[in-house]
């Protein structure tokens, strides 16, 4: 009940493409879904976050869709770009006694140029 | 500002050897969380804190030990290695919204191999 699952396992799209990653989840208590950005020896970093009241957020050229109903959240990455080649995770947050993050196991992700 | 530094950021250990990985942020957060990170495993938590003096155990703290005697640091320390630690180590922080933690912030981790 406290996974997130990820897929793609890989990813590999064309630059310019959309590249779309999908989480699910079981938990109904989570209450936070942020995605995270890692590149190559470094540790990952925030890239964007959703709440559950809301059905989609954008920044730039990502954006998280969010269906609640379904459990199920997914990053798009508009007119992907070669910079964004990195390994994406999904987490969701959620409260057992104190507040802990649950990561997705992450999606490789290859912008061809 | 520094964010969230983890020292070493790569170190090499015989099995049965003990070692402390450091962590230390300057951001005033009181959430710290102690990562590992395997291929196909995602970011499994090790131990966390919620304020100076406050730890607890995450999902895989088995062989791990650590405090929190200051809101800057927070210490993992290796009882005695095993070859199952090795592995990508993160050290992350992250400020408190609405009594929970908010959009954690991670150091460059630490590469552990034990041989």
């Amino acid at each position: 009940q406290q996974q997130v699952k990820q897929s793609p396992q890989s990813l590999i799209v064309q630059k310019g493409g959309i590249s779309i990653i999908n989480c699910a989840y079981e938990n109904t208590a989570f209450d936070y879904f942020p995605w995270y950005q890692q590149f190559p020896g470094k540790g990952p970093a925030l890239l964007i976050a959703i709440r559950p009241d809301v059905s989609e957020k954008k920044e730039g050229r990502f954006t998280i869709s969010f269906n609640k109903s379904a459990k199920q959240f997914s990053l798009h990455i508009m007119d992907s770009q070669p910079g964004d080649s990195a390994t994406y995770f999904c987490a969701a947050r959620g409260f057992s006694g104190t507040y802990k993050y649950i990561f997705g196991t992450g999606t490789r992700l290859k912008v061809l140029a | 500002n520094a964010g969230v530094t983890q020292t070493p950021k790569f170190q090499v250990l015989k099995t049965g050897q003990s070692m402390t990985l450091q962590c230390a942020q300057d951001m005033n957060h009181e959430y710290m969380s102690w990562y590992r990170q395997d291929p196909g495993m995602g970011l499994r938590l090790i131990h966390y804190s919620v304020g100076a003096g406050i730890t607890d155990q995450g999902e895989v703290p088995n062989g791990y030990n650590v405090s929190r005697s200051t809101t800057e640091d927070f210490p993992l320390r290796l009882l005695s290695a095993a070859p199952s630690q090795t592995s990508v180590y993160f050290c992350a922080s992250s400020e408190r919204e609405g009594g929970a933690p908010h959009g954690y912030t991670f150091g460059s981790g630490t590469r552990l191999t034990v041989v």
